[in-house]
């Protein structure tokens, strides 16, 4: 167990809608991270949050917006469903400051557009 | 734009025997990472490589790092079943222009990982 807690699990849904992904970074960690992975895209990282800032962005859809809130919980917001929009969403967190960026991941959210 | 590349995609091997997984990257840095990850699991951090030449063993893995060479190892010794899984590599690279501090915007760029099968 990794410290880092996702919810919901699961997620069936309908293309065209809207969804949200809820993540608990580990005790004291500032950064939360959003990953996506899809049997043809592999693991991308989408987004980074440092309290409260956003940091950096990766290959992250206009359709998808992330916030992390003062009590430094994060969420992934996902609109106008698409069927490719079937993956695992990663959550993950780090501490920081630090020397390095060791990244610890939450169990993920299975998303799946019918 | 940064490039990982694993390899072996898939590997397939006998209790009892070696093996090694390469990662190659394609610009400079000297922080990378080892995840494993069962099916349909989260991913587990494995080694954390800071410099040039550092190797971390743990079990039946080492791993080792050469930033000259942009390539790091993960090396599999008298493979047990339980090593069954999908090890990928990990390279941390600052993203441009740099925030305000040194932290907090870095990111992590992964291969396309190794499915390891150890066959009894």
């Amino acid at each position: 167990d990794s410290g880092v807690t996702q919810t919901p699990k699961h997620l069936i849904t309908a293309t065209g809608q809207r969804v949200t992904l809820r993540c608990s970074p580990r005790s004291g960690d500032l950064s939360v991270y959003w990953y996506q992975q899809s049997l043809d895209q592999g693991l991308q990282f989408l987004i980074q949050y440092y309290n409260g800032e956003e940091r950096a962005k990766g290959n992250i859809l206009e359709r998808f917006s992330a916030q992390q809130f003062p009590d430094l919980h994060s969420e992934l917001n996902l609109s106008s469903l698409e069927l490719g929009d079937s993956a695992l969403y990663f959550c993950a967190s780090s501490a920081d400051p630090g020397s390095y960026n060791e990244q610890f991941f939450g169990p993920g959210t299975r998303l799946t557009v019918l | 734009e940064l490039k990982v590349e694993q390899n072996p995609l898939f590997l397939s091997m006998q209790e009892g025997k070696n093996y090694t997984i390469y990662c190659n990257y394609s610009t400079t840095s000297d922080r990378l990472y080892w995840y494993r990850q069962d099916p349909g699991k989260s991913l587990e951090s494995l080694f954390v490589l800071l410099s040039n030449g550092a190797v971390k063993q743990e079990g039946r893995l080492m791993a080792s790092l050469d930033t000259k060479a942009r390539l790091s190892t993960l090396h599999i010794t008298a493979a047990v079943h339980d090593l069954s899984a999908t090890y990928f590599c990990a390279v941390d690279t600052k993203t441009h222009p740099p925030a305000i501090s040194n932290f907090g915007n870095e990111k992590l760029t992964f291969g396309t990982g190794t499915r390891l099968t150890i066959i009894p």
